[in-house]
């Protein structure tokens, strides 16, 4: 089955604590990217990786770190975690076609809490 | 400032009528608008998308539309059914492979 996966799906953590979500997909995609929902914003982008090596900022990158060392795994690190990352987090992947992008394929979202 | 917006944090429709979501846009660069469904506690799925070269793209009881001139796209959904009830987001891709968001639209179907 055709996936993107997330782990963990639920995390509270402290202020200052490093963690990682990761991300993983099984479709072979070149495009992966991270958002973040909040109430009445939408989902902004906070990193994105066109391939294997290859990362950019999205709109709201600061706080997080991205790797993308294989084809399959997007992680998303928080060096040092804040209250203002209390948020939902979303993975995406997508193939990249002559001239663009297809649609992206959602993970089932992290729920992060920082106190 | 926001280059995709949704207006309409919520709208509330009878089943089997007609749901019109709709969505404006800044920059008259984006060539490519997608929509998205989001359930509670699940990531967006893919719905329906258009490219700028048509104005209209149907897929079963989904229609987008889409108006250039004034930089405006709708989504109809007929007729409306109570799995529908869900958040709408609109998207568009811009010329540095991002995907920019509008805020979303909540759906509520009503028996």
């Amino acid at each position: 089955e055709a996936q993107v996966t997330q782990n963990p799906r639920y995390l509270i953590t402290v202020t200052g604590k490093k963690l990682t979500v990761t991300c993983s997909q099984n479709m072979n995609h070149e495009y992966m990217s991270w958002y973040r929902q909040d109430p009445g914003l939408g989902l902004r982008q906070i990193y994105y990786s066109m391939n294997v090596e290859v990362t950019d900022k999205g709109d709201v990158p600061e706080g997080y770190k991205v790797s993308r060392k294989e084809k399959r795994n997007f992680p998303l690190i928080l060096e040092s975690p804040s209250p203002n990352q209390t948020s939902l987090y979303f993975c995406a992947s997508s193939r990249t076609l002559a001239g663009g992008l297809e649609t992206q394929y959602f993970g089932p979202g992290t729920r992060l809490l920082v106190l | 400032d926001q280059q995709v917006k949704q207006n309409s944090p919520s709208l509330s429709v009878q089943e089997g009528r007609i749901s019109i979501l709709n969505c404006d846009y800044t920059n008259s660069m984006f060539d490519y608008f997608l929509w998205y469904k989001k359930y509670p506690a699940e990531g967006p799925t893919f719905l329906i998308s258009i490219s700028s070269i048509k104005d209209k793209n149907e897929d079963g009881r989904f229609t987008v539309f889409l108006n250039k001139s004034a930089k405006h796209l709708s989504l109809h959904i007929v007729p409306s059914q109570p799995g529908d009830s869900a958040v709408y987001f609109c998207a568009a891709w811009d010329s540095n492979y991002q995907l920019i968001w509008g805020a979303g639209t909540k759906l509520i179907i009503k028996p």
